[in-house]
This record gives C-alpha cells, sequence and structure tokens, in this order.
C-alpha cells in the first residue's frame, strides 16, 4: 500500500539553526499538508499546498516557515532560524483530493525536531 | 473557526467492554469528519470518516460512528473492544467543499484495554 514517508525521523538542531524537514507524498495526490504536534498538546495545522502554492496557513505559518516542492516527489518544510519552541513532531500528509470521498489525508510517519 | 472538543482524555477499559468516545465540533458550515487513530510508535491511521450520506459510518476495525448534525457531534464506538485497540485516538474535522483545507484535531483520547 502507498505511504507517505519522512525523513529524517529525528533531526536535533541548535536554536537560530535552519532545518528543513522532507517528504514524500504519495505519488498520484495533488494535495499536501504539514501539521505539527508539540508534545502532550494537539495536533495543529500548519500549512496546505496545491499546484506549487500555498492554499491556506495557519497563525502559526509565520515568516519564518517555507514549503516547496523542488521536483516531482518531495515536498518540504523550512524553518529558517529555530527556536525553542519549535520542538515538536512535525507530520506531512497527502490527499488525493480536497473534497469529497477522496478527501482523506495520509499522514506520514513524523519527523522528531529537537530545539537545543 | 472550527475547533474539535474530545471529552475524555484517558479512559481504561477491560477487553471485551463497550466505548464510546465522545466528539463535539464547532463551525457554522458544512463538516466533513473523521477519526484517526495513532496506535504505540506508529503514524496516524484513518479508522473512518464521513462526508455526506448515511450519518452512521462503520470503519475498520469493528468501529463506527454517528454524526448527529443538531448536536454537533461525532462519537466514536465499537461494542466489544480488544488489547489491540489499546491507542490514541483523535477525532478531527475539515471544511467541506473545495480547497485544501487542514485538519482541525481534538486533543486526543488516550484508550488503554486491560487484558
Amino acid at each position: 500500500e502507498p505511504e507517505v514517508t519522512q525523513t529524517p525521523s529525528h533531526q536535533v538542531t541548535q536554536m537560530g539553526q535552519e532545518v528543513i524537514l522532507r517528504c514524500v507524498p504519495i505519488s498520484n495526490h495533488l494535495y499536501f499538508y504539514w501539521y505539527r504536534q508539540i508534545l502532550g498538546q494537539k495536533v495543529e495545522f500548519l500549512v496546505s499546498f496545491y499546484n506549487n502554492e500555498i492554499s491556506e496557513k495557519s497563525e502559526i505559518f509565520d515568516d519564518q516557515f517555507s514549503v516547496e516542492r523542488p521536483d516531482g516527489s518531495n515536498f518540504t518544510l523550512k524553518i529558517r532560524s529555530t527556536k525553542l519552541e519549535d520542538s515538536a513532531m512535525y507530520f506531512c500528509a497527502s490527499s488525493q483530493s480536497s473534497g469529497g470521498f477522496y478527501n482523506e489525508q495520509f499522514f506520514g510517519p513524523g519527523t522528531r525536531l529537537t530545539v537545543l | 473557526a472550527q475547533s474539535v472538543s474530545q471529552h475524555n482524555h484517558h479512559v481504561i477499559l477491560s477487553e471485551a467492554a463497550s466505548l464510546e468516545l465522545g466528539c463535539n465540533y464547532s463551525y457554522g458550515g458544512t463538516v466533513n469528519l473523521f477519526w484517526y487513530v495513532q496506535y504505540p510508535g506508529q503514524h496516524l491511521q484513518l479508522l473512518l470518516k464521513y462526508f455526506s450520506g448515511d450519518p452512521l459510518v462503520k470503519g475498520i476495525k469493528g468501529f463506527e460512528a454517528e454524526f448527529i448534525k443538531s448536536k454537533f457531534s461525532f462519537n466514536l464506538r465499537k461494542p466489544s473492544v480488544q488489547w489491540s485497540d489499546t491507542a490514541e485516538y483523535f477525532c478531527a474535522v475539515n471544511a467541506a467543499g473545495g480547497g485544501a483545507d487542514g485538519l482541525t484535531f481534538g486533543k486526543g483520547t488516550h484508550l488503554i484495554i486491560q487484558p
């Protein structure tokens, strides 16, 4: 069964450093998403992406964050200058469509980001 | 903006007991509703979803949920739980219609099934 994959599984970085989290969505999916889950808190939506541009973003997704689909398979989340409070599990998801029966979002296993 | 409320944060049941996990949402428009499960050490997986039609939806592993529009609820049920159902359960909602609308999740319910 096709899966969303994410790399790395765990990333440790120093405060102020840039990190890039990578995702490979399911191949025939058109909609891509990033979420985060701070330890002990709920999963929060960050951004959605369709047709090579941001479709929607939450108030968490400020200027420190950016997303890109650099080629036909990868979908990346960049945090320009990490802060301690960016420590969280980051999940990538993809869906075939945005509405109707095929709007199910398939989630990757997550990248645990630790900012020291 | 949507919000989702899950009433039970921790639930402990014995095997073969019946399960009902509560979920209420707040949103003024038409919604899609989901229950996701996260087994220990694994990623989020979809249990079931409602987008239109029959408000009683059946999912994988014997789970079902009923959408009651008048109560803004989408409670998850299973008549007889197994030890392997131990997991974190998340209710989620997004706006129906076009656009890549992100999911709004509840805080989750940690379910422990005792043998």
